[in-house]
């Protein structure tokens, strides 16, 4: 199976910061990574595909990048609906696997 | 528009039988793929397998042991049964549909407690 290491487990911004989150999988996963969002209590929904195709209805300020094991995901201009959690999911093998996620907070 | 809905029974006895059912409309379980993800205090995230829209089957050998996806098509249901439950299994279950999981249910949680 295809480990996904993501990091960090959490980040603390400001409004109008920009965050950066990191999955790396523990092999070539030729782009196939997917962004989620999860709000409490909510399903995940998809941001991004395939690296760095934006969902319709994803805001712009969201952005992926990377290739082969190193991909990242950003957010520019935080907003207070960004606040969630954030997971990665890589589905170029089965089993698809998540990243452990990334808990974005206020300071 | 499309919807996915789950029921399940909330509260199941270690060792008993896990029954969820995923109950679909604005699409066709003939014309998309259909999975399961669960969310575990213990491990996050996890894809448990999917039923094609021809109707074959892939499980996370994870639970390949105890897993079973099936469908109704004409009741517009997919269902989720796993066997030997651990207090671990406790966590929301989501069906979803595509390969690529796009649209979600809201979940349905399930305790695994005696």
């Amino acid at each position: 199976d295809i480990q996904m290491t993501q990091s960090p487990p959490s980040l603390s911004a400001s409004l109008g910061d920009k965050v950066t989150i990191t999955c790396q999988a523990s092999q070539n996963i030729n782009k196939y990574i997917a962004w989620y969002q999860q709000k409490p209590g909510k399903a995940p929904r998809l941001l991004i595909r395939y690296t760095s195709t934006l969902e319709s209805g994803t805001p712009s300020r969201f952005s992926g990048s990377g290739s082969g094991r190193d991909y990242s995901f950003s957010i520019s201009n935080v907003e207070s609906e960004d606040i969630a959690s954030y997971y990665c999911l890589q589905y170029v093998n089965l089993p698809y696997t998540f990243g452990a996620g990334t808990k974005l907070e206020l300071k | 528009q499309v919807q996915l809905k789950e029921t399940g029974p909330g509260l199941v006895q270690p060792t008993q039988t896990l029954s969820i059912t995923c109950t679909v409309s604005g699409f066709s379980l003939t014309s998309y793929y259909m999975q399961w993800v669960r969310q575990t205090p213990g491990k996050g995230l996890e894809w448990m397998g999917f039923i094609r829209s021809g109707g074959s089957t892939e499980y996370n050998s994870e639970f390949k042991s105890r897993l079973s996806i099936s469908r109704d098509t004409s009741k517009n249901q997919v269902f989720l049964k796993m066997n030997s439950l651990k207090t671990e299994d406790t966590g929301v279950y989501y069906c979803a549909r595509d390969p690529l999981p796009i649209y979600w249910g809201q979940g349905v949680m399930v305790t695994v407690s005696s």
